[in-house]
């Protein structure tokens, strides 16, 4: 079936240093693939998205590529803030319909 | 403001007493769905439903129901909840047919269940 499978947390982070968040997918058709972040108390939201292969989801100074030929679709931001420290989600969606499939979850936390 | 709005935020209650978690959208989405969020296991999908009076099992219906009278309403029900409900819920909403734009989420129910 759709599924990712995400880096396990918990992640921790000095300030100002280099964030890499793993996510791979498998799909059997031809996925939307999205990360969301999940603030303490609060509801996911959608951070950024790609939607074929090569794009490249951008947001907040986050990055992720869509790489279809390692089926990944990693987090990335170079330098994170305290404010960061949430919980990251890795979802997919597969030839457009409205099931969304998300990862375990990763929870970063960035210390001064 | 564009939002999905679930009710209450927090709920402690007994074995076996019928509750009702709201879930009103103000965007005219069609699609709406319930997951449950738990340590370790992310989010799952309890129920969707494609548009009003269509709904259908997600992942983990057990011990649910839900219904879609109007557009802008989903609750969730547990008609007799049980400790292996306690969890955090979350309602979210889309076009029809436009996953790629993303969900939008509520802010979520807190339930315990003693």
């Amino acid at each position: 079936g759709d599924s990712v499978t995400q880096m396990e947390g918990p992640v921790t982070l000095s300030e100002e240093a280099f964030l890499t968040i793993n996510c791979t997918y498998t799909a059997t058709g031809y996925p939307s693939l999205f990360w969301y972040v999940q603030y303490p108390g609060e509801g996911l939201q959608l951070l950024l998205k790609a939607t074929k292969a090569d794009d490249k989801g951008s947001n907040k100074g986050f990055e992720a590529t869509y790489r279809k030929e390692t089926t990944s679709f990693h987090l990335e931001k170079g330098s994170v803030q305290v404010s960061d420290s949430a919980v990251y989600f890795c979802a997919l969606s597969v030839d457009n319909n409205n099931d969304m499939r998300f990862g375990a979850g990763t929870r970063l936390t960035v210390k001064p | 403001e564009a939002q999905v709005t679930q009710n209450p935020r927090y709920l402690i209650t007994v074995t076996g007493k019928k509750l009702t978690v709201t879930c009103s959208q103000n965007m005219n989405h069609e699609y709406m769905s319930w997951y449950r969020q738990d340590p370790g296991l992310g989010l799952r999908q309890i129920y969707y439903s494609m548009n009003v009076e269509v709904t259908d099992k997600g992942d983990v219906p057990e011990g649910y129901k839900v219904s879609r009278k109007e557009k802008r309403n989903f609750p969730l029900i547990l008609e007799s909840p049980s400790p292996n409900q306690t969890s955090l819920y979350f309602c979210a909403s889309n076009p029809a047919g436009s996953a790629s734009y993303g969900y939008t989420f509520g802010s979520g129910t807190r339930l315990t269940v003693v």
